[in-house]
């Protein structure tokens, strides 16, 4: 158990919906990093936010955005959802302390899989 | 932003040393270098971190030579439950604007 929890585990929607993926991170983890795994994309990084601000942008679609909360907790929203956007999500937490050249483990939840339908 | 390069595929036989090398020609002066281990359907899980020269852990050594271009993660007497998907990661973990990219990884297979 890494410590880091997402709900749900599963969700099963329709095109053109659209969902919200939660995370908790470790306590005291400030960084929060969502991810994207599909079969035919890998692991792709979207979005890591840091004590509540957005920290580093990836592969994220417009129509995704996500928050991070005064409580560190974070959401990923998703909307107007394609067949293409079945895949597991994962939501990853670390310390991130800011300071140059420490370690800087992330510690990944179970996932979310999202299915389109 | 570091791109890496590692092998697709790679097998091998329980109780072998495995070596698993990942290219990162432009890694970056302040970049650290990193190994997931991933399991189906489970979040990647840390494995080990380094800079410079050789690391060694209770499951892994990750070797860096001097010019960083390249690291190499060691398993040593691998087992069938070390079968999983390895991931060479490289980027800064400062926690700056800086991001972290997973490459494609590495599927291992240990063989009986």
């Amino acid at each position: 158990d890494s410590g880091v929890t997402q709900t749900p585990k599963h969700l099963i929607t329709a095109t053109g919906q659209r969902v919200t993926l939660r995370c908790s991170p470790r306590s005291g983890d400030l960084s929060v990093y969502w991810y994207q795994q599909s079969l035919d994309q890998g692991l792709q990084f979207l979005i890591q936010y840091y004590n509540g601000e957005e920290r580093a942008k990836g592969n994220i679609l417009e129509r995704f955005s996500a928050q991070q909360f005064p409580d560190l907790h974070s959401e990923l929203n998703l909307s107007s959802l394609e067949l293409g956007d079945s895949a597991l999500y994962f939501c990853a937490s670390s310390v991130a302390t800011g300071l140059a050249g420490g370690r800087n483990e992330q510690f990944f939840g179970p996932g979310t899989r999202l299915t389109v339908l | 932003l570091a791109k890496t390069t590692q092998p697709i595929s790679m097998d091998s036989y329980e109780g072998q040393e495995v070596n698993i090398t990942c290219s990162h020609n432009n890694i970056a002066t302040n970049d650290y270098i990193t190994w997931y281990q991933q399991f189906p359907s489970q979040g990647p899980r840390f494995i080990i971190q380094g800079y410079k020269t050789k690391v060694t852990n209770e499951v892994a050594s990750l070797f860096i030579p001097a010019d960083r271009k390249s690291s190499t993660l060691s398993l040593p007497r691998v087992s069938l439950s070390d079968t999983a998907v390895y991931y060479c990661l490289v980027g800064t973990p400062s926690g700056s604007a800086r991001q972290l990219t997973f490459g494609s990884g590495t599927q291992l297979t240990v063989l009986p």
